[in-house]
């Protein structure tokens, strides 16, 4: 079975600052993975994706993720944080639950926190 | 806004309630999914609806319910429901790709489900 692992519960960082919040991940066959954000209040928005090629992925609102095979990671990144950032972080696999359809294996987040 | 509605978005019950969650999308998606998001939890996938047609139930108790009349609307019906299913209950849809590239899920913004 596909999974996600996100080892930290909170990431403290101070505006201007970059930021990574980590994910790594468990599948059989060839991975495509995601970032999603959750803002207080509000179900989770789509950031970024990794289907196929370039390593650097750029998504939403100036963020960043660097797929790596052979550390089986996908590390969420930001060069300058914003304390409008502050938000749950989820990353997701795909799973091919079946003929014709998929779903999504979602690790338990972490929460950014971006101080002034 | 992602396209997906939720309806409501509060919803208290007492434990021999009958209700309904409501979401709608009208994006041309195929495939509709339910989520409870729980406190400190990871995201966890209840129902998959593909083409209208039930592909997934994750061992979701039978209080919990699921109907998807058409491709733009699904409901989920709850009855006797327990203090422990106070939750963030999310629908997300997602376009419609038979070579399953398209994986991005597009979420609502939830409804916060208190039981008493």
């Amino acid at each position: 079975a596909q999974s996600v692992a996100q080892p930290e519960d909170q990431v403290n960082v101070a505006e201007g600052n970059p930021l990574t919040v980590k994910c790594t991940y468990s599948v059989s066959g060839n991975p495509y993975l995601f970032w999603y954000v959750q803002y207080p209040n509000r179900g989770l928005q789509f950031l970024l994706k990794y289907i196929t090629g370039d390593n650097l992925v750029k998504g939403s609102y100036g963020f960043e993720a660097e797929f790596n095979k052979s550390q089986t990671s996908f590390h969420l990144k930001k060069p300058s944080a914003l304390v409008s950032d502050s938000a749950l972080y989820f990353c997701a696999v795909r799973d091919l639950a079946g003929p014709g359809y998929s779903t999504l294996t979602f690790g338990k987040g972490t929460m950014l926190l971006v101080s002034p | 806004e992602t396209g997906v509605t939720q309806t409501p978005r509060h919803l208290v019950m007492g434990m021999t309630n009958k209700k309904s969650l409501k979401c709608e999308q009208h994006l041309g998606h195929n495939a509709m999914y339910w989520y409870k998001q729980s406190a400190k939890k990871p995201l966890e996938l209840m129902f998959v609806y593909n083409f209208k047609e039930q592909t997934e139930n994750n061992s979701v108790p039978s209080r919990f319910s699921p109907e998807c009349p058409n491709s733009s609307h699904l409901f989920l019906h709850l009855h006797t429901l327990q203090p422990e299913d106070s939750a963030l209950y999310l629908c997300a849809s997602r376009p419609k790709d038979s070579q399953l590239k398209q994986e991005t899920q597009y979420f609502g913004p939830g409804t916060r489900l208190l039981v008493l």
